[in-house]
């Protein structure tokens, strides 16, 4: 299983809504990544976790809340967010470690979030 | 910092034509290197990579070759086609445990037949 899986695929929600956008893979690996993309820019990093810790938090506000439950889960958590968050959300995974064999990142289609 | 520079974009061009997209990165060390593609309303897909100085990655008809001299990995296809139209992103990554990917802006490609 080579495939990184991510629900919902759309999300429509208000600004005082909570919601929750999911990430799973079964390929053992143990980086899992979350990427905004904004339309026609490149995909920027929020948040890393290796090893279920988060090791990266590239400043991202506190309305986002990742958590990594197990090695193969991934969550963003979403509370009180504004128009400007209305995005595509990327996950990735990758293994970990020096070896240049474990650079590769497998990304999931992406959850397409509105913000109303 | 790190970073990439891609060429500005879009690219039109006719089926069967010839297609070369820049790409060059600033380095400290030794990163491995990435193209990947995003087609109309999907995530990123790994499109080659290339690992040391010189290596050639290839998918699908397209080639990049690593090239540590001018530090450039110019993504290129002899013929391209209608469904090649997508949006091209070279990426880095240093090879240190938890370092996530730099990407550069995108190159758009639309290809007419």
């Amino acid at each position: 299983d080579t495939e990184v899986t991510q629900t919902p695929k759309h999300l429509v929600m208000g600004m005082t809504n909570k919601k929750s956008l999911k990430c799973e893979q079964h390929m053992g690996h143990r980086a899992m990544y979350w990427y905004k993309q904004k339309a026609k820019k490149p995909p920027e990093l929020m948040f890393v976790y290796s090893y279920e810790k988060l090791s990266i938090n590239e400043s991202v506000p506190s309305r986002f809340s990742p958590e990594c439950p197990n090695s193969s889960l991934l969550n963003l958590h979403l509370h009180a967010l504004q128009p400007e968050d209305s995005a595509l959300y990327l996950c990735a995974s990758s293994q970990v470690g020096r070896g240049l064999a474990n650079n590769e990142q497998f990304f999931g289609p992406g959850t397409r979030l509105t913000v109303l | 910092g790190d970073s990439v520079t891609q060429m500005e974009g879009p690219v039109t061009l006719s089926e069967e034509a010839f297609l070369t997209i820049n790409c060059t990165y600033t380095a400290t060390g030794y990163p491995s290197l990435f193209w990947y593609v995003q087609y109309p309303g999907e995530g990123l897909q790994l499109l080659l990579k290339a690992t040391k100085a010189d290596d050639k990655g290839s998918n699908k008809g397209f080639e990049a070759t690593y090239r540590k001299e001018t530090t450039s990995f110019h993504l290129e296809k002899g013929s391209v086609q209608v469904s090649d139209s997508a949006v091209y992103f070279c990426a880095v990554r240093y090879n240190q445990a938890g370092t996530a990917l730099i990407f550069g802006k995108g190159t758009t490609l639309s290809v007419s037949s």
